[in-house]
């Protein structure tokens, strides 16, 4: 089955850039969604199809994806955006959906 | 706007059947390109995918559970449900409801409060 590997957490000071990867198999050919879950807290969908931000969801959350990992970047971090973010591939009808195991950011 | 809601019983017994409910409201589960999805989280870890009901009645489920769960609809009450047998503690969960749309690519746009789901004796 396919595998997401993420950090288990990643810290970065107020104002800076935090930067949280998903590596997977040719990552790169599949849709990559993104999603911030708060303590107590519903997931919430950040980023979908690599790189889009749903509607309300800050310019500083951007994304990308290529080759074997998914990269999301948090510019002007703030302490808001403390919070676990998991990345999640769905290749097809036919294909099971998986998550990342998530990573923990943490504002200094 | 689309509103999911999780409804169950919060302690099973092991061995016996967990089942759970969500109800649909701002939409029809029989209209439109759409995926619905039960998810669970164990406490203090990740999420993991259970399985999926397209909104034409067909489904598919995470392989490490298939011997075990069904998920199924009600088109009257606009609800499906989750049915998972022979629980054991490892089934101990938050359990969400979520919608895949093909307005994000299939990402969980939409996603109920969940509950809590405890197996214990």
């Amino acid at each position: 089955s396919y595998v997401l590997t993420q950090a288990p957490s990643v810290s970065v000071a107020p104002g800076k850039t935090a930067t949280i990867s998903c590596g997977g198999d040719n990552i790169g050919t599949k849709n990559v969604h993104w999603y911030q879950q708060k303590p107590g807290q519903v997931p919430l969908l950040v980023i979908y199809y690599d790189a889009e931000r749903p509607s309300g969801i800050p310019e500083r959350f951007s994304g990308s994806n290529s080759g074997n990992m998914a990269t999301l970047t948090i510019s002007r971090v703030e302490a808001g955006d403390e919070a676990d973010y998991y990345c999640q591939v769905w290749d097809s009808s036919d294909d099971p959906v998986v998550f990342g195991g998530g990573t923990k950011l943490t504002v200094l | 706007q689309v509103h999911l809601q999780e409804s169950g019983p919060g302690l099973v017994k092991p061995s016996q059947t967990l089942a759970l409910t969500c109800n649909v409201s701002g939409d029809s589960i029989n209209s439109g390109s759409y995926y619905w999805t039960w998810i669970r989280q164990p406490a203090g870890k990740g999420l993991e995918w259970i399985g999926r009901m397209y909104s034409s009645g067909s489904t598919y489920y995470n392989p490490s559970l298939l011997s075990r769960v069904t998920i199924s609809a009600s088109l009257t009450k606009n609800q499906f449900s989750l049915k998972l047998t022979s629980v054991t503690a490892a089934d101990t969960a938050v359990y969400y409801c979520a919608r895949a749309s093909t307005q994000f690519y299939y990402g969980y746009d939409v996603w109920g409060q969940g509950t809590t789901v405890t197996v214990s004796s």
